[in-house]
Formats: structure tokens, C-alpha cells, sequence
């Protein structure tokens, strides 16, 4: 298995362009979710999904735009990049079920800069 | 909303000491998960221990141990026989209802020292 997957590892954009970060899985996981790193505030979560055709916001999802056509993937659009959303990207992956303890599944993560 | 505060943003051991990393939430749920992931400096964030709430019994994987208090809202992990490889950012998160949606606090950067 290569677990979760993500393209670009490093990508440096200027304002107003629009890129999408891919992520995909080969765990048939329901669960996928996006979240972005700065420093002193954790991670924050974007956007996710419980399965093919359903996803929802989460904590900051102004700015971005998701959609799950399939199990395996959940791409991430920015649709217009602002400096503010310079960060790492992570996508995550689990399954839904309790029998499964919720541990989520991490990506290597992109490091975006937009100048 | 839930929330989750790690009060130490830095910390060092010397190398086959103990350390304890201290971590608090706020919830009003009854039954929820929390969890302790590593970020070394190859930025991969993997699973270190996880706890259920309703589970009196603290978890334990190898080195690496909790002390869950529930009523204080209190979620600490300690670090025994600390090695150059434990050297990382250290998360704590909370799983709440509603999905398997975490959130994090801030982390804890551990530096350990040979």
C-alpha cells in the first residue's frame, strides 16, 4: 500500500492564481479531510469528506474548494491564492468505524508559499 | 466547541530521562477520543498513543504512556527513556462526535539531548 498520497511536495504561487493539491489513497478509507499547519496554531481543518459525493467544511474553509468523486481521492482547489494561505497542506484518511480506533492516516503534506 | 491547549510550546530531555508533556481540553461531550501524534522533522505525522474516554485504564504503547484525568479535563504524555529519535513536535487532538474530525492544539516541540 502506498498509503496517502499528495502532489505537489513544494509549490510557490503568486496572488490571485489557482491551483488544485492532490491527495489520494489506496486504503478504502470513507473518512478524508484536509488540514493546514502554521506555526503556534496546530492544525486546522478544511474541509472533509465521508465518502464519494459528500463533503463538508470545517474550521477555515474560506478560500478553498473540495470534491470527492471517488473513494480514493479528494483533491483541494484554491481558487483565487492570497499570502494568507501560505502553510502545509496535510490530507488524512481513516475509516469511519469505532472498530477501527479513528486513527487517521496523514499524507507527507505540501508546502505552499504564495508571494 | 471543543478545544485543545498544550501550554509547553518547548521543551528538552537528556537522552534515557523521563518527560511529561502536558495537554488540556474543553468539551461538554461524555464519550470522545484523544490522541497523541509526533511530527518529526520529516513533517509526517504519525500516531504515538490514543486514548478513549470511557476507558479508565490509561493507554500505554511501549515507552510511551498517558495520564488521563477525566474530570480535570487532562490528557499528559510521558516519554520514558527518552532517545535522539523522539526528537519532535508532539500534537495533541480531540475527537468529539460528528465524524472523525480532529482538533489540535498548538504542539510542543521536544528536543532531546544527548
Amino acid at each position: 500500500n502506498a498509503g496517502v498520497t499528495q502532489t505537489p511536495k513544494f509549490q510557490v504561487l503568486k496572488t490571485g492564481q489557482s491551483m488544485t493539491l492532490q491527495c489520494a489513497q489506496d486504503m478504502n478509507h470513507e473518512y478524508m479531510s484536509w488540514y493546514r499547519q502554521d506555526p503556534g496554531m496546530g492544525l486546522r481543518l478544511i474541509h472533509y469528506s465521508v465518502g464519494a459525493g459528500i463533503t463538508d467544511q470545517g474550521e477555515v474553509p474560506n478560500g478553498y474548494n473540495v470534491s470527492r468523486s471517488t473513494t480514493e481521492d479528494f483533491p483541494l482547489r484554491l481558487l483565487s491564492a492570497a499570502p494568507s494561505q501560505t502553510s502545509v497542506y496535510f490530507c488524512a484518511s481513516s475509516y469511519s468505524a469505532r472498530d477501527y480506533g479513528y486513527e487517521q492516516y496523514f499524507g507527507p503534506g505540501t508546502r505552499l508559499t504564495v508571494t | 466547541a471543543q478545544t485543545v491547549t498544550q501550554s509547553q510550546p518547548e521543551m528538552s530531555v537528556q537522552e534515557a530521562e523521563t518527560v511529561t508533556l502536558s495537554c488540556t481540553y474543553d468539551t461538554s461531550e461524555s464519550n470522545y477520543y484523544l490522541f497523541w501524534y509526533k511530527q518529526p522533522p520529516s513533517r509526517q505525522m504519525i500516531l504515538v498513543i490514543r486514548q478513549e474516554a470511557y476507558k479508565q485504564q490509561n493507554a500505554t504503547e511501549n515507552r510511551f504512556s498517558v495520564n488521563f484525568q477525566k474530570a480535570a479535563k487532562s490528557f499528559s504524555l510521558k516519554i520514558s527513556d527518552s532517545q535522539l529519535g523522539d526528537t519532535a513536535m508532539y500534537f495533541c487532538a480531540f475527537k468529539g462526535r460528528g465524524g472523525n474530525k480532529l482538533v489540535f492544539g498548538a504542539g510542543t516541540i521536544l528536543r532531546v539531548k544527548s
